[in-house]
């Protein structure tokens, strides 16, 4: 595997279920982020974690728990999502600095 | 006020136009400057990086900074219908791992 990959690629749940998303980078870099991308809106940041430490949380609710448990990895905890959380979920990782992001593919997720 | 701003488009444009994408911004802190693309159910690929004003080529690419008036380019010469996709500018002003985005021209190229 190269670069950065996402997994699932699509998720549907329901409102009560809870689900998990995963990301690995293979670039290593020291930082990961966590974006929420919706329909014809810019990016927006959710989370960063500079080696393995939490540096930013964009004033996301708490149905969204990020875990960081090594620089290479990176999961985004789901549980009781509402239908406007339906989004591309992007995970992106840098070097030191931040400035160059590399993205994965995202998961598309559906909440119903 | 929206921090970057960026046409959503569509932009249609023959194969072999030159194409030309912009960004406005109204923070005059931001230092770096990124353009990336995105192809359909794709995560955004990093096209090109700029540091401060000036101009930046890569093959048919070029990354155009005026920081004076707060106005970004991209020019895609001899565009293709490869380079159909939603261009994203984003910008930081250096702090560490901030990146602000515009929401995206998509881009079409018909043979």
């Amino acid at each position: 595997e190269t670069g950065v990959t996402q997994t699932p690629r699509h998720l549907v749940m329901g409102m009560t279920n809870k689900k998990s998303l995963k990301c690995e980078q293979h670039l290593g870099h020291n930082a990961m982020y966590w974006y929420k991308q919706s329909a014809k809106k810019p990016l927006e940041l959710m989370f960063v974690y500079n080696f393995k430490e939490q540096t930013e949380n964009n004033s996301v609710p708490s149905r969204f728990s990020p875990e960081c448990p090594n620089s290479s990895h990176l999961f985004l905890h789901l549980h009781t999502l509402q239908p406007e959380d339906s989004a591309l979920y992007l995970c992106a990782s840098s070097p030191g600095g931040g400035t160059e992001q590399y993205f994965g593919p995202g998961t598309r997720l559906t909440v119903t | 006020q929206k921090e970057v701003e960026q046409d959503p488009g569509p932009l249609s444009v023959p194969e072999g136009a030159i194409v030309s994408l912009n960004c406005t911004y109204s923070n005059s802190a931001f230092q770096y400057f990124m353009w990336y693309r995105q192809y359909s159910r794709k995560g955004p690929e990093l096209l090109m990086y700029t540091y401060s004003s000036g101009n930046k080529e890569d093959g048919r690419f070029t990354a155009q900074v005026d920081k004076s008036s707060k106005y970004i380019s991209l020019f895609i010469r001899d565009s293709q219908p490869s380079d159909s996709a939603t261009y994203l500018c984003a910008m930081s002003h250096g702090g560490y791992n901030k990146l602000i985005f515009g929401a995206g021209t998509r881009l079409a190229v018909h043979p």
